[in-house]
């Protein structure tokens, strides 16, 4: 089967910078994707990796190394809004199928 | 624009009895996905549809569960028989991507049905 493991929770303070990292072990591999979820609303998207290397958009940056199953989503300054669960979620070579980690819930204090 | 939309938005129902949650994806896109989300939980993949026709049923958790796709667009996810454990957020979302596409796409969410099984 496939295995994405994410923590479970973290916490940091405003303005500081977090990074929340994500491991899979998949037959297959065709792109990493990060979603954020505030409670009680659906995953919005993040970034999408497919080649190893950071993707950096904005405050948010995303990492892969495809030889270690490995990402990580960078957030920057960080706001009280970005309190959220952040979703990893992995594609195959059937690449219509996504599969999502149990996702990490962040908290931001002041 | 117009994102994805689903109905209700909120279910409440009596165990043993059979519910239909319904999704409106985004105009044009050709796959449709469910998923299905306890509390605190990530999303557990349910079915995936091509157009009208459903590859991957693999997630389905029972046959009490099913769900068909209709003109390439509208979709139902029919769960007969309700039982407690079938109490979560369900999730559709939709991507424009084709079959024939190597470039993967991502997925768009819709609100959720909160379901509960008393």
């Amino acid at each position: 089967g496939q295995n994405i493991d994410q923590p479970t929770e973290m916490t940091a303070t405003e303005g500081a910078i977090v990074q929340i990292n994500c491991t899979y072990q998949t037959s297959g591999f065709n792109g990493l994707f990060w979603y954020q979820q505030h409670a009680g609303e659906a995953p919005t998207f993040l970034s999408y990796n497919v080649l190893d290397g950071l993707e950096e958009k904005g405050r948010f940056s995303s990492f892969l190394s495809r030889s270690k199953g490995y990402s990580y989503l960078l957030l920057k300054e960080l706001q009280m809004k970005d309190s959220a669960s952040y979703l990893c979620a992995v594609t195959l070579y059937n690449f219509n199928k996504f599969y999502f980690g149990s996702g990490t819930k962040l908290n931001v204090k002041p | 624009g117009a994102g994805v939309s689903q109905s209700p938005s909120n279910k409440v129902t009596e165990k043993g009895k059979d519910v239909e949650l319904r999704c409106d994806p985004i105009s044009g896109h050709t796959a449709l996905y469910w998923y299905r989300q306890s509390l605190g939980q990530g999303l557990e993949f349910l079915i995936y549809f091509q157009g009208n026709s459903a590859p991957d049923k693999s997630g389905l958790p029972s046959d009490r569960f099913s769900a068909e796709r209709t003109g390439g667009s509208v979709s139902t996810l029919t769960i007969q028989r309700t039982q407690q454990e079938d109490s979560a957020v369900y999730l559709c979302a939709s991507s424009p991507l084709e079959a024939s596409e190597r470039v993967q796409e991502t997925q768009y969410f819709g609100p959720g049905t909160r379901l509960l099984v008393l």
